[in-house]
């Protein structure tokens, strides 16, 4: 079974800064993706961003970015120049790859709270 | 184009009652998910649905049952409603032979037993 850690429940960073999230998973399969969602108060989880582990080069969407370390399993979410609107629960995610309908489902992090201060 | 549904938004029963959620996935979306959202065990997996079918399934028990019709909008029941249950239910759509590019996630049901 595959397990996500978000080890940072709750951060905070002033407006226009550069904030980065941890997540760090757990996996014996070798094609997998990777994702960032996030979950402002109006309860909808928005997807930010997404790895695919086969890729070596890192994902980057406008302000966000991703740091991804195969061998240590690590995917951080970089986000640059940080605004208010940034300020959400944000869930690291692992779906494992499969070429037909199987045992894929997203697995989640238990969240980090980004507060953007102005 | 439109997003993924969920109705209705917020949602009140009494332990014992049954409930049923609906979620309407984007246009062309054939593939639904379920997840559960609680403060205490985060986001867990319910079930998939793909041409009316359940190809996966969480680890809920069986009060938790899910159907998805032919116009793909899909829905989920729990019977025997426990205080436990209280949570937010998140619907997810996607592509199927797509899944990696991600899923579209609805605005959830909030669900409260009392």
């Amino acid at each position: 079974a595959q397990t996500v850690t978000q080890s940072q429940p709750e951060m905070s960073v002033q407006e226009a800064e550069t904030v980065t999230l941890s997540c760090t998973y757990d996996t014996s399969e070798s094609n997998y993706y990777l994702f960032w969602y996030k979950q402002p108060p109006s309860r909808q989880m928005i997807l930010v961003i997404r790895q695919e582990a086969y890729k070596q080069q890192n994902a980057t969407e406008n302000r966000f970015s991703v740091n991804f370390q195969k061998a240590a399993k690590s995917f951080s979410l970089k986000i640059s120049d940080s605004q208010l609107g940034d300020t959400a629960m944000y869930f690291c995610a692992f779906m494992k790859h499969m070429s037909n309908f199987g045992n894929e489902k997203l697995t989640f992090g238990t969240g980090t709270r980004l507060t953007i201060i102005p | 184009k439109a997003g993924v549904t969920q109705t209705p938004r917020y949602l009140i029963k009494t332990r014992g009652q049954q409930v049923t959620l609906s979620c309407s996935p984007i246009s062309g979306h054939r593939s639904v998910s379920w997840y559960q959202q609680t403060p205490g065990q985060g986001l867990q997996f319910l079930f998939e649905y793909f041409s009316e079918t359940q190809r996966n399934k969480g680890n809920f028990p069986g009060r938790f049952s899910g159907r998805q019709f032919s116009n793909s909008r899909s829905e989920m029941n729990v019977s025997t409603l426990e205080l436990g249950d209280s949570a937010l239910y998140l619907c997810a759509s996607s592509l199927a032979r797509d899944r990696g590019n991600g899923y579209t996630f609805g605005s959830g049901t909030r669900l409260t037993v009392v």
